[in-house]
């Protein structure tokens, strides 16, 4: 189906992994976005893309990286989870960033990090 | 720093009732403004988006208008139903590539 994916859709790790989470668009939107929600301080930008190799940092990117080498993908990169990091991640993209433009979101992940 | 606040944190109503949701922002230079909807477990789906220099939009039973000078927008739904029962939240977007949200009003809408 077209649209925005995530996956996986829950994951639960521990202190110190490694986690990727996956994001997938098929509309060849040029922005993408990744979020955290959390109760008390709801949705917060971790990073985002203006275009394939092109990213930048959000509010919250301290113990996050991400790549984006092909336009529709947009991993983001837990390289040593924490607990703080348990969290619901959303990622979002947009055609662009103009007055009109709106974003659209996945799923979420929601990750467990023990 | 930008800052979003709405209220109520949550609202219940009886079904066909009117209702008015509030999105307050700190800075009113904004390059737009937008209310979503987010279904438990789910993400959020964009209702109404207004431009900086609109004063509302309209989409169906929904309204949305703008006060930029006092940094407030609301949301009104007309005529509630069940199916409206969601947590609705306002972001705004300044001219950087920010985005803030807000942190929710979760709607009960009882039949």
């Amino acid at each position: 189906d077209a649209g925005i994916t995530q996956s996986p859709r829950y994951k639960i790790t521990e202190t110190g992994r490694q986690v990727t989470l996956m994001c997938h668009q098929t509309w060849s939107h040029s922005y993408m976005f990744w979020y955290r929600q959390d109760l008390g301080h709801g949705l917060r930008l971790i990073y985002y893309s203006a275009a394939a190799d092109i990213t930048d940092k959000g509010e919250v990117p301290d113990g996050y990286v991400v790549s984006r080498s092909k336009t529709e993908n947009f991993p983001l990169t837990l390289e040593s989870a924490t607990r703080s990091q348990t969290s619901v991640y959303f990622c979002a993209s947009s055609q662009l960033l103009g007055y009109t433009d709106t974003q659209y979101f996945g799923p979420g992940t929601r990750l467990t990090v023990l | 720093k930008q800052e979003v606040t709405q209220i109520p944190a949550a609202l219940s109503v009886p079904e066909g009732e009117n209702l008015v949701l509030n999105c307050s922002f700190t800075d009113s230079a904004i390059y737009n403004l937008q209310w979503f909807r987010q279904d438990p477990g789910k993400g959020l789906t964009s209702l109404l988006l207004i431009q900086s220099s609109q004063r509302e939009q309209t989409s169906g039973r929904l309204n949305a208008s703008l006060d930029k000078s006092s940094g407030r927008s609301t949301l009104y739904i007309a005529a509630s139903q069940p199916g409206d029962s969601a947590t609705y939240l306002c972001a705004v977007k300044d001219y950087g590539q920010n985005f803030v949200f807000g942190p929710g009003t979760r709607l009960s809408v009882l039949p």
